[in-house]
């Protein structure tokens, strides 16, 4: 079974500072997919990033990037120039190559503080 | 408009009552998916549908809850007798390529079901 854990329920940061959210998840899938997902409060889950694990070069979006580290199952967000509007839920996500559905942690609420 | 939606945005019902839950997919998609997540929770996996089929519903937490996709579009989800454990927010999700992992899903804004 695919588990994903986000072992920091809440995380701030100062406007225009860097924070990274931690995610671990297990598997015996040697080929999936990983994401970050950003809810805010509107409910709508917007895809922040998207990693192939077959992909050893970790994935970049703008201000967001991961440290994907295939070996120890871990799977960090950076938000780099934090802004107000980063402020939401933050999941992680897996999904295994063969299968449809996606495996989501519990989520890291992030405030950015003005 | 463009994203997956879901209607109604809130829905409130009594405990025994039957409730029924509409997502309408971005046009095109085939693979269409419902997640419920509960208070604090992340989204948990119900049931996916490859066209009108439900091509994996292992999710499902029991024979009250059921879905539909009759013509592969708007998919319907259906819950008897609620029960106040069933409250949450039920995500609808849209991808592209069926069976192709690591498409992106859309979501929609959820619903969020109150039994009371």
């Amino acid at each position: 079974a695919q588990t994903v854990t986000q072992s920091q329920p809440e995380m701030s940061v100062q406007e225009a500072e860097t924070v990274t959210l931690s995610c671990t998840y297990d598997t015996s899938e040697n080929n999936y997919y990983l994401f970050w997902y950003k809810q805010p409060p509107s409910r709508q889950m917007i895809l922040v990033i998207r990693q192939e694990a077959y992909k050893q070069q970790n994935a970049t979006e703008n201000r967001f990037s991961v440290n994907f580290q295939k070996a120890a199952k871990s799977f960090s967000l950076k938000i780099s120039d934090s802004q107000l509007g980063d402020t939401a839920m933050y999941f992680c996500a897996f999904t295994s190559a063969t299968g449809n559905q996606f495996y989501f942690g519990t989520g890291t609420s992030l405030t950015v503080i003005p | 408009g463009a994203g997956v939606s879901q209607t109604p945005s809130n829905k409130v019902t009594e405990k025994g009552k039957y409730v029924e839950l509409r997502c309408d997919p971005i046009s095109g998609h085939t693979a269409l998916y419902w997640y419920r997540q509960s208070l604090g929770q992340g989204p948990e996996f119900l049931i996916y549908f490859q066209g009108t089929g439900a091509a994996d519903d292992s999710g499902l937490p029991n024979d009250r809850f059921f879905a539909v996709r009759p013509e592969g579009s708007v998919s319907t989800l259906k819950i008897q007798r609620t029960e106040r454990g069933d409250s949450a927010v039920y995500l609808c999700a849209s991808s592209l390529a069926p069976g192709l992992a690591g498409n992106e899903q859309f979501f929609g804004p959820g619903t969020r079901l109150t039994v009371l």
